[in-house]
């Protein structure tokens, strides 16, 4: 069955500090792995994905095999990167996307 | 990337009345899908909105409960039906072209059920 876990309801950290938000996925075949971020009062928007291999906003995620994760990683935390971040899972291109449970990522001054 | 306009916005529904909520794309998409997201949760996908035929229902989603249209590559509706304070939740659009980068999200249709 598909499935994304993020073990961590909420990762608090101070500014400057390192920052790993955890996901692994259950799925038989080649998955595609998203991040998602949703900021205070807007819109789900795409952070990354790991086909592009890039990084967005000092966030990079590398998608490993063996261990069936997908970890969001960025060396120094800002506070504007205080959010819910969701990892997500689909099939194929346009497939459906199936979500985690999230992460409340809290960065203190 | 595509630009999704949801409506409404935000609505309050008297128990046992239905609700229909729109969503447009500024262009045309391969796939269109609706999901919940109840407080505090993540988002649960309720079903794939298909072009000129019934949408696709997740497991616990009803097509007589959550009654879905797409006439078109470029909009669909979601019917909330006979609400109860358990449908009050924040309902989503999601679209997504072959090919593109990833999937769009609107801005949600907060629900409260009184």
């Amino acid at each position: 069955a598909q499935r994304v876990t993020q073990p961590e309801k909420l990762l608090s950290v101070f500014k400057g500090a390192p920052v790993e938000l955890k996901c692994n996925y259950s799925y038989s075949g080649s998955p595609e792995l998203f991040w998602y971020v949703q900021y205070s009062r807007q819109r789900l928007q795409l952070l990354l994905r790991h086909i592009s291999r890039e990084s967005i906003k000092g966030f990079t995620a590398d998608l490993n095999k063996g261990e069936t994760s997908f970890h969001l990683k960025k060396p120094f935390a800002q506070e504007e990167d205080s959010a819910m971040y969701y990892c997500a899972l689909s099939g194929r291109n346009t497939d459906k996307l199936i979500f985690g449970t999230g992460t409340r990522l809290q960065v203190f001054p | 990337s595509a630009v999704i306009s949801q409506k409404p916005s935000r609505d309050i529904c008297q128990r046992g009345t239905s609700l229909t909520i729109q969503c447009q794309v500024d262009s045309q998409v391969t796939m269109m899908f609706w999901y919940r997201q109840q407080p505090g949760q993540s988002l649960t996908l309720i079903a794939t909105a298909n072009q000129g035929s019934e949408a696709t229902y997740e497991s616990g989603f009803v097509i007589d409960k959550f009654p879905i249209s797409r006439p078109n590559l470029t909009f669909s509706t979601l019917t909330v039906s006979n609400m109860s304070p358990e449908d009050s939740s924040i309902y989503l659009c999601s679209v997504a072209k072959t090919g593109s980068y990833g999937y769009t999200f609107g801005s949600g249709t907060r629900l409260t059920v009184v």
